[in-house]
Formats: C-alpha cells, sequence, structure tokens
C-alpha cells in the first residue's frame, strides 16, 4: 500500500554518514508536498525528526538532515551514533488517492 | 507537554468490533485535525482516517471505507475509531496522531505527535 519507496536498510560504522532514499511520484512528492521523516525505535511509536522537507523540530540533533529534487527524498544522518538505530519512514501527501497522507516502505537503519 | 493517552483495543474475533480511543491534553485540541494510523505486525504506516477541528471533514482510507467511523468530542478532548466487520488483515497497532492545525496547509503539514498505540488482534 505505500506510494514512496524506500531502501529496506542501510548501515554504517559509529561517526559514518548514512543516507536514505524516498522515491515517489508527480502525485505527491514530485507535486511538491512537503515531505516528512519519522524515526521508529525498538517498540516505540514513530517520531517527527525532519519535517517540511529540511527542518528538524526542537530537541532533534544537528546531524539528521534532509533534502528533495523532483519526485524524491532523502534524508541523512551524519557522525551515525548507536542510538540511531531504529526503522526510518518518509510521508507526503498524495493527491491522486483522494487526498490521502502517504508514508514511506520504511528503512532499517543498522548500527555496525 | 502534549499527550495522546489511548485506551481500547484487545482481542477480537473475526466479524466482531472495537471501539478505539484517545484523550488528548497539553494543547488545544479543538485546533487540530486528529488522526488514526495503523502499523501491521512487521510492516510498515498506514494512515487510514482523519478528522477535522470540527467534525465537519472526514476522510478514510479506501480500503477501509464502510467499516470504519472516525469520530470526536471536543468537550472531552478525545477522538475515536469504531471499527466494524474487523478481520485478520486488521491485526495492528493503532496510532492516534496529532494531525495539521487549523489555517495551516492541511496536505503539508506534519503528524507531529503520536500516542503511545494500542494493539488490535483479531483471530478466532
Amino acid at each position: 500500500q505505500s506510494v514512496l519507496t524506500q531502501p529496506p536498510s542501510v548501515s554504517g560504522a559509529p561517526g559514518q554518514r548514512v543516507t536514505i532514499s524516498c522515491s515517489g511520484s508527480n502525485s505527491n512528492i514530485g507535486a511538491g508536498f512537503s515531505v516528512h521523516w519519522y524515526q521508529q525505535l525498538p517498540g516505540t511509536a514513530p517520531k517527527l525528526v525532519l519535517l517540511d522537507d529540511t527542518t528538524r523540530p526542537s530537541g532533534v540533533p544537528g546531524r539528521f538532515s534532509a533534502s528533495r529534487s523532483g519526485t524524491s527524498a532523502s534524508l541523512a544522518i551524519a557522525g551515525l551514533q548507536a542510538e540511531d538505530e531504529a526503522d526510518y519512514y518518509c510521508q507526503s501527501y498524495d493527491m491522486s488517492l483522494s487526498g490521502t497522507y502517504v508514508f514511506g516502505t520504511g528503512t532499517r537503519v543498522t548500527v555496525l | 507537554q502534549v499527550q495522546l493517552v489511548q485506551s481500547g483495543g484487545g482481542l477480537v474475533n473475526p466479524g466482531g468490533s472495537l471501539r478505539l480511543s484517545c484523550t488528548a491534553s497539553g494543547f488545544t485540541f479543538v485546533h487540530f485535525y486528529m488522526v488514526w494510523i495503523r502499523q501491521s505486525p512487521g510492516k510498515g504506516l498506514e494512515w487510514i482516517a482523519h478528522i477535522s477541528s470540527t467534525g465537519k471533514h472526514i476522510f478514510y482510507t479506501d480500503s477501509l471505507k464502510g467499516r470504519i467511523t472516525i469520530s470526536r468530542d471536543n468537550a472531552e478532548n478525545s477522538v475515536s475509531l469504531q471499527m466494524e466487520s474487523l478481520r485478520e488483515d486488521d491485526t495492528a497497532v493503532y496510532y492516534c496522531v496529532r494531525g495539521p492545525m487549523v489555517g495551516g496547509v492541511v496536505e503539508n503539514e506534519a503528524l507531529d505527535f503520536w500516542g503511545h498505540g494500542t494493539v488490535v488482534s483479531v483471530t478466532s
């Protein structure tokens, strides 16, 4: 049911930089709707870590950043830390599906 | 601080019904849309419904339309999700989420606060 595609997993050693891609289409990201990113630690509810394409909510470390281009977006985590090990989801809005919020397929980040 | 406390959920037989509730605090409830999101075991996140601040505008995912009803009580700062004719593939964790603020661009607002989630297990 997810209309935004993410890689199933990415991994990196502590201190490294990892990126997560989020591929959409012209009815969601490509239409200009904002992209938001959520972090889900094991057994917990998702937490917003980036909103409006590039904005970090208060309390989110500066090592989290995001960008977008065309029908895609990406999340980058610089200086990877053990506490960053989690599932990450992108989210946008899709105008082709009776107007709905859509999520990415999710990416598991593993810290080696 | 913003809190969304969920209740309801549990074990139900296929074909049964369930009502999920969510009580909000720490913000002006009547100023925000409210959203329900679910996550099936081992799966990703799925938007299922949202309701405007006044309750006048309601949206459902097509796959659940006719089996779910979202409602809110602004006097009680609560939002509910009534689910009927439950199937085994409705088994999931259901999250109550704060949606867009009135006056914002609904399509572009993030889902900034999430409840703890409540488990719905549909099994015979």
